[in-house]
């Protein structure tokens, strides 16, 4: 079975600018959820889709928004780029997302806001 | 509002001495608790979680809901415990998220 894809592995962008990302779940995971990954503040909540539509929500600006598509897969855009918006995106898809269900990751796309 | 607290940044233990990490939690109710692990150059992946009450490369975690605590645990640590740590919570009452603290970074010195 494969695992999450996430394209691209890697970016660079200007300040100002919009950035979009995409991940690819595992083959009948209908949650996909993403996060930010920096090293002072850990793994940050953004937001979780569930069968294409936001089911959870995490403390961050309008700028960052999302989108679940029919296969499950999800993208993250980020709009007006900031130099603090310099982090590791990271994707995770479970069957459910509830419970004690296991998140599976995926490696990560590395932002770069310059 | 749930939150994950692993007071501890970084931790460094000698190969063969007893690891812990600590992890506590605050969730008004009966939490799903785990923990993930990130090795160098590999992906976020679970470790163990506390409903399964198993041993995971000889690692174990107990969950105290009195101290609101789960601590990880390892009587005899290898080289290759070496990697990242997060404790993570996701709440019992419906769709809820899954929570991660800020993590651990764990050396094992040889």
């Amino acid at each position: 079975k494969a695992g999450v894809t996430q394209t691209p592995r890697y970016l660079i962008k200007t300040r100002g600018q919009q950035v979009t990302l995409s991940c690819s779940p595992i083959s009948g995971h209908r949650s996909v959820s993403w996060y930010q990954q920096t090293p002072g503040q850990g793994l940050q909540f953004l937001f979780e889709y569930f069968s294409e539509t936001q089911r959870n929500k995490g403390n961050f600006p309008g700028r960052f928004s999302g989108r679940q598509f029919s296969n499950s897969r999800s993208e993250m855009n980020v709009s007006t780029l900031e130099l603090g918006d310099s982090a590791l995106y990271l994707c995770a898809s479970s069957p459910t997302g509830t419970g004690n269900t296991e998140a599976f990751f995926g490696q990560g796309t590395r932002l770069t806001v310059v | 509002a749930q939150r994950v607290t692993q007071p501890e940044k970084l931790l460094s233990v000698f190969k063969g001495a007893p690891v812990e990490l600590k992890c506590n939690y605050s969730y008004s109710g009966s939490p799903e608790l785990f923990w993930y692990v990130q090795y160098s150059r590999q992906r976020l992946q679970l470790l163990l979680r506390h409903i399964s009450r198993e041993s995971i490369k000889g690692f174990t975690a107990d969950l105290n809901k009195g101290e609101t605590s789960f601590h990880l645990k390892k009587p005899f640590a290898q080289e290759e415990d070496s990697a990242m740590y997060y404790c993570a919570l996701r709440g019992n009452f419906g769709n809820e998220k899954l929570t991660f603290g800020t993590g651990t970074r764990l050396t094992i010195i040889p």
